[in-house]
C-alpha cells in the first residue's frame, strides 16, 4: 500500500505563495490519481483538487495541483488569511483494500 | 445539494461497540457507482480511511482495523451504519462520513464530522 509524506508545516506572508509536496513511498505517483483537501481549523475536509490537477465547481484558481516523477505538488498563490489550515493528499488503493490513502497533512501558517 | 451528516454517541467505553449512523441527501445508494465511506481522524493528527460501502452492496475495510469494523446500508432511510467493535483509547478522534463514486478516486462530499471519546 502507498504512503503519502507531506512536509509537516509550510508557512508565507499574505499574498505571498506556497507549495506543498507530496511523496508517494511504495509505488511510483506516476500511476496514482492524486486529490488534495483543505481543512480550516474545527471543520471538514473540503475536497480542493482531484485527479492530480482538476478543480471543483467554486474552488478559486489560486489552487493549483500538479504532479511530476514521484510527487505531487499543491501551489497556493495570492495567500489570505483564510487559507490557514491543514492540507492533505490522497489516493486510492486501487490494489488491495480498495479504499483510500491520504498523506500525513501540512499545516499552513500565514505570517 | 449534497448533505451528509454523522450521529451517535460521543463517549464509548474501551471494549465496547460503537455504533455511528450517516444520514445523506442530495444522492442515493441506490444509484449506479454511488458510495459512502468512512474516515477518522484522531486529535491533532492525520486522516484515515476505515471503510467503504457502494450502491450494489460492495464492501471495502481498512486492512488496518482487521474484523473490528462492520458497514450496512438502509437505502430506503439514505442511512450508512458504522459497527467498530472492541473500541480502545487509541480510537478516540473525529468520524466523517463522505461519498465516494466509484471510477473517481476522492470523496468529493463529506459530512461534519463527529468526536467519539473512547474513556474508562
Amino acid at each position: 500500500q502507498s504512503v503519502l509524506t507531506q512536509p509537516p508545516s509550510v508557512s508565507a506572508a499574505p499574498g505571498q505563495k506556497v507549495t506543498i509536496s507530496c511523496s508517494v513511498v511504495g509505488s511510483t505517483i506516476g500511476d496514482e490519481h492524486v486529490s488534495w483537501y483543505q481543512q480550516l481549523p474545527g471543520t471538514a475536509p473540503q475536497l480542493l483538487i482531484y485527479d492530480n490537477n482538476k478543480r471543483p465547481s467554486g474552488i478559486p484558481d489560486r489552487f493549483s495541483g500538479s504532479k511530476s516523477g514521484t510527487s505531487a505538488t499543491l501551489s497556493i498563490t495570492g495567500l489570505q488569511t483564510g487559507d490557514e489550515g491543514d492540507y492533505y493528499c490522497g489516493t486510492w488503493d486501487t490494489t488491495l483494500s480498495g479504499g483510500g490513502v491520504f498523506g500525513t497533512g501540512t499545516t499552513v501558517t500565514v505570517l | 445539494q449534497i448533505t451528509l451528516k454523522e450521529s451517535g454517541p460521543t463517549a464509548v467505553k474501551p471494549t465496547q461497540t460503537l455504533t455511528l449512523t450517516c444520514t445523506f441527501s442530495g444522492f442515493s445508494l441506490r444509484t449506479l457507482g454511488v458510495g459512502v465511506g468512512w474516515i477518522r481522524q484522531p486529535p491533532g493528527k492525520a486522516l484515515e480511511w476505515l471503510a467503504l460501502i457502494y450502491w450494489d452492496d460492495d464492501k471495502r475495510y481498512s486492512p488496518s482495523l482487521g474484523n473490528r469494523v462492520t458497514l450496512t446500508k438502509d437505502t430506503s432511510k439514505n442511512q450508512v451504519v458504522l459497527t467498530m467493535t472492541n473500541m480502545d483509547p487509541v480510537d478516540t478522534g473525529t468520524y466523517f462520513c463522505a461519498r465516494r463514486i466509484y471510477g473517481e478516486y476522492y470523496f468529493d462530499h463529506w459530512g461534519q464530522g463527529t468526536l467519539v471519546t473512547v474513556s474508562s
